[in-house]
């Protein structure tokens, strides 16, 4: 079965721009969630997205936005970007309420010069 | 808010040899789950433990759960040079809570 696939790969922006990144979760996963990573913070949880709802949101600030689509894709935009938001942007996608865990996409690396 | 704390962050072993890596959460967790990071690679789903006290196993690796649910642990017995990589605990408060990683151990193996 295909898997999360998130696009784009890779991505260079200049500061101020806004950027909006998509992750297409496996069929069937109503649970969309994504993670922000970087050599020096780990995995920082940005949002959960579930039937279209926001269901948990991380403690980035209001720059950082999300949605979830009828059909379950979602998508996270960064308005106004900063150095410090150059980062490998991961997607998961999960049944969630079975508790299956997540499967990850590959993730966007984001370039902020 | 709920803070997952790994640790050591990085594990140099040579072949052969064990490895755990520790995860410990400022509050109860309902579950823990582990993932494993290849480098350039993206977090892979291991296992997920629920109840107090479980233990699992999957061929080389133990993974336990707490008797309190807040910590964990993983164990690779006799590591080998595919086991490189970073390994990720994450947990959540509740069910249907966001599920918060810890920062990751990073495992080299030496042949």
């Amino acid at each position: 079965k295909a898997g999360v696939t998130q696009t784009p790969r890779y991505l260079i922006k200049t500061r101020g721009q806004q950027v909006t990144l998509s992750c297409s979760p496996i069929s069937g996963h109503r649970s969309v969630s994504w993670y922000q990573q970087t050599p020096g913070q780990g995995l920082q949880f940005l949002f959960e997205y579930f039937s279209e709802t926001q269901r948990n949101k991380g403690n980035f600030p209001g720059r950082f936005s999300g949605r979830q689509f009828s059909n379950s894709r979602s998508e996270m935009n960064v308005s106004t970007l900063e150095l410090g938001d150059s980062a490998l942007y991961l997607c998961a996608s999960s049944f969630r309420d079975r508790g299956d865990g997540y499967t990850f996409g590959s993730g966007t690396r984001l370039t902020v010069v | 808010g709920q803070q997952v704390m790994q640790i050591p962050q990085y594990q140099h072993v040579q072949e052969g040899e064990d490895f755990t890596t520790y995860c410990n959460s400022s509050t109860t967790l309902s579950n823990i789950q582990w993932y494993k990071q290849r480098p350039g690679g993206h977090p892979v789903f291991l296992i997920q433990l629920v109840k107090s006290g479980e233990v699992k196993k999957q061929k080389r690796l133990t993974f336990q759960f707490g008797e309190a649910k807040k910590n964990s642990s993983l164990h690779i017995t006799a590591t080998q040079t595919t086991d490189v990589g970073t390994y990720f605990c994450a947990g959540a408060g509740n069910q249907g809570g966001k599920l918060i990683f810890g920062q990751g151990t990073e495992l080299s193996v030496k042949p």
